[in-house]
């Protein structure tokens, strides 16, 4: 199966950094993996995405293991805004598997 | 810019009816996607179209079709309905032909359709 594997929940303080975890050990080579999330009621919203490196932008940063079998998604200070389903997906074929992702909670 | 529209956003159908979704991406866009989201089965990929041919579908019976227009806007079709169909479709579009850009891509707020 192509799919990745998350925790189902997690929990952080606000402000406070957040690791979110993802294996996606049956990967192939030429697969980006992918980070969406979903807030109630809208529609997945773009994270992050990379290859091999390591990847940084506005929202998050992306370390994704030297054997690419696992990613962690950073988020470097949790804020209430942040409280959504986090994907870890893989992409190919213009195509993107969607798992069944971390619902993260953040506490004031 | 105006973000991906889906019409309409609900909808009300009874088992054998068909229906009729509607996509319109973001403009300058070229590729767009179409997911099915049901709490059973999460998200899961319907099919890809960039310039009016499709590059990829999903593992869904062929009650569920789609098109691509040549001003990118994007229709799927459900014949048949039964239900099991029920559920939240969701519509993405993306600017890139392919490659690391066409990784972004932006979703609609979808369509809620309900069988009966």
């Amino acid at each position: 199966d192509a799919k990745t594997t998350q925790p189902n929940s997690m929990e952080s303080n606000e402000e406070e950094p957040v690791h979110l975890p993802c294996n996606h050990s049956t990967i192939s080579g030429t697969d980006y993996i992918h980070w969406y999330r979903q807030l109630p009621s809208q529609g997945p919203e773009y994270v992050i995405h990379g290859l091999t490196s390591n990847v940084n932008n506005r929202m998050a940063s992306l370390a994704i293991a030297e054997d690419r079998k696992s990613s962690t998604l950073i988020l470097h200070r949790a804020t209430l805004r942040d409280a959504a389903v986090y994907y870890c997906i893989r992409e190919g074929g213009y195509q993107l598997t969607f798992g069944k992702g971390t619902k993260l909670s953040v506490i004031p | 810019k105006a973000g991906v529209t889906q019409t309409p956003r609900y909808l009300i159908k009874t088992r054998g009816q068909q229906v009729t979704l509607s996509c319109s991406p973001i403009s300058g866009h070229r590729s767009v996607s179409w997911y099915q989201q049901t709490p059973g089965q999460g998200l899961q990929f319907l099919f890809e179209y960039f310039s009016e041919t499709q590059r990829n579908k999903g593992n869904f019976p062929g009650r569920f079709s789609g098109r691509q227009f040549s001003n990118s806007r994007s229709e799927m079709n459900v014949s048949t309905l039964e239900l099991g169909d029920s559920a939240l479709y969701l519509c993405a579009s993306s600017e890139s032909s392919g490659g690391a850009d066409w990784n972004e891509q932006f979703f609609g707020p979808g369509t809620r359709l309900t069988v009966l």
